[in-house]
Formats: C-alpha cells, sequence, structure tokens
C-alpha cells in the first residue's frame, strides 16, 4: 500500500536561510511523487512533481525536491526562505486503484518565516 | 483564466440541513474530484468522476452524493448534514484519469452545528 509521512508538523525559518521539509513515501512500485503548496485560504498549487525522470526535480518559486530511492524520500528544499513561502506544504504519493490515478496526501507542514 | 471555480466558499449549516457543493472548470479536463480537508490529516478523496457520466466512491464516500452535471460541473450533495462533515471541501480536476498534476479550487469551508 502506498503512505506519505511528513516528519514535521511545523518548521520555523528565519528570512534568507535555508528551507529543508522531509518526506518520506511508501510504495510498492516505482511511485509519481509530488509537493503542493497552499496558502492560507487557498486552494493548493502545484510546487513540483517526479514522475521516474531526473531524480533532482525544479520547481517554481526556487524549490526543488530529490528523488531518494534507496531512503524512500522526496525532501523538498530551497536555497533561502523568503517571507511569501510561509504557507502548508503536502507530499503527495499517486496511487493506482480500478485503473485510475488517486492522490495520497501526507498530513502537511506548515512553514513559518520570520523577519 | 479562472481554472477550477467553487461556490459558496463558506457555509453554515444545522444539523440535519442538506446542501449542495458546486463546481466548475473551464480547461475541458475529463476528471473532476471532490476531497475533505481535516486538521493533521491532508485531503482525502470523497468522490471522483474519471469522465462525464461516470462517478466512482473514493476513500471517505459516506453521507455525500454527487452528481456529473456536464463535462464542466461536479457537484457535491449533503443529504443530512452531521457536524463530523464540518471541513474544508476541495474541488479538483485533471485531463484524464491517468493524468497528472490536479488543479484545485480554492475550497469551501462548511460548518455545521
Amino acid at each position: 500500500a502506498q503512505s506519505v509521512t511528513q516528519l514535521d508538523s511545523h518548521v520555523s525559518v528565519s528570512e534568507g536561510t535555508p528551507v529543508l521539509l522531509r518526506c518520506n513515501y511508501s510504495s510498492s512500485y516505482s511511485p509519481s511523487l509530488f509537493w503542493y503548496v497552499q496558502h492560507p485560504n487557498k486552494g493548493l498549487q502545484l510546487l513540483l512533481k517526479y514522475t521516474s525522470a531526473a531524480t533532482l526535480v525544479k520547481g517554481i518559486n526556487g524549490f526543488e525536491a530529490e528523488f531518494k530511492k534507496s531512503e524512500t524520500s522526496f525532501h523538498l528544499t530551497k536555497p533561502s526562505a523568503h517571507m511569501s513561502d510561509a504557507a502548508e506544504y503536502f507530499c503527495v504519493v499517486n496511487m493506482f486503484s480500478g485503473g485510475y490515478n488517486k492522490l495520497i496526501f501526507g498530513a502537511g507542514t506548515r512553514l513559518a518565516v520570520h523577519p | 483564466n479562472a481554472g477550477v471555480t467553487q461556490t459558496p466558499k463558506f457555509q453554515v449549516l444545522k444539523t440535519g440541513q442538506s446542501m449542495t457543493l458546486q463546481c466548475a472548470q473551464d480547461m475541458n479536463h475529463n476528471s473532476m474530484y471532490w476531497y475533505r480537508q481535516d486538521p493533521g490529516m491532508g485531503l482525502r478523496l470523497i468522490y471522483y468522476s474519471a469522465s462525464e457520466g461516470t462517478t466512482d466512491k473514493g476513500e471517505v464516500p459516506n453521507g455525500y452524493n454527487v452528481s456529473r452535471l456536464n463535462k464542466r460541473e461536479f457537484s457535491l450533495r449533503l443529504e443530512s448534514a452531521a457536524p463530523s462533515q464540518t471541513s474544508v471541501y476541495f474541488c479538483a480536476s485533471s485531463e484524464g484519469r491517468e493524468t497528472q498534476p490536479q488543479h484545485f479550487g480554492d475550497g469551501t469551508r462548511l460548518s455545521i452545528l
């Protein structure tokens, strides 16, 4: 069965410092993985996706994630946090069920960015 | 360039009342989805429609019904609302049932007293 574990429910960084949001997944086959961001009172926006091509995936707003099969991890990073990065981030794995792609969401990590 | 539009944005109901949440997409997508978001649990799939004319249960379908009115619209109905259905509801769409990513609306915040 597929599952996603986000290791930190809250992360707090100072503006200009690096961001690391951790995600581990469980999948019985080679998965497709995603990171979504949700700003307050908004829907989810796709940051980036991994679909078995390059293991280092670059997304929008300077974010990137590295797929590490040996560690079953897909951590999200950004070299320098900006105040506008404050939001909730979801790591997501797809699941095949009945010939259809369903998304399995992690519980989310809330990122706070301080001046 | 609206994408996925949900109405209403907020709603308060009393236990036992009924309500329909509306969703429309303008991207000519075939597949549409309804999720609920609860604190600490991410999003869970309620129902989905792989294509016009078809609907299927997701992870948490009990207490809900859906209608795929046409290719653009996918509604979610609560026939007899319960406090456990207090949540934020998101509609999403994708080009096809095997296609990623999904595009999300801004959500409907529903409180049931």
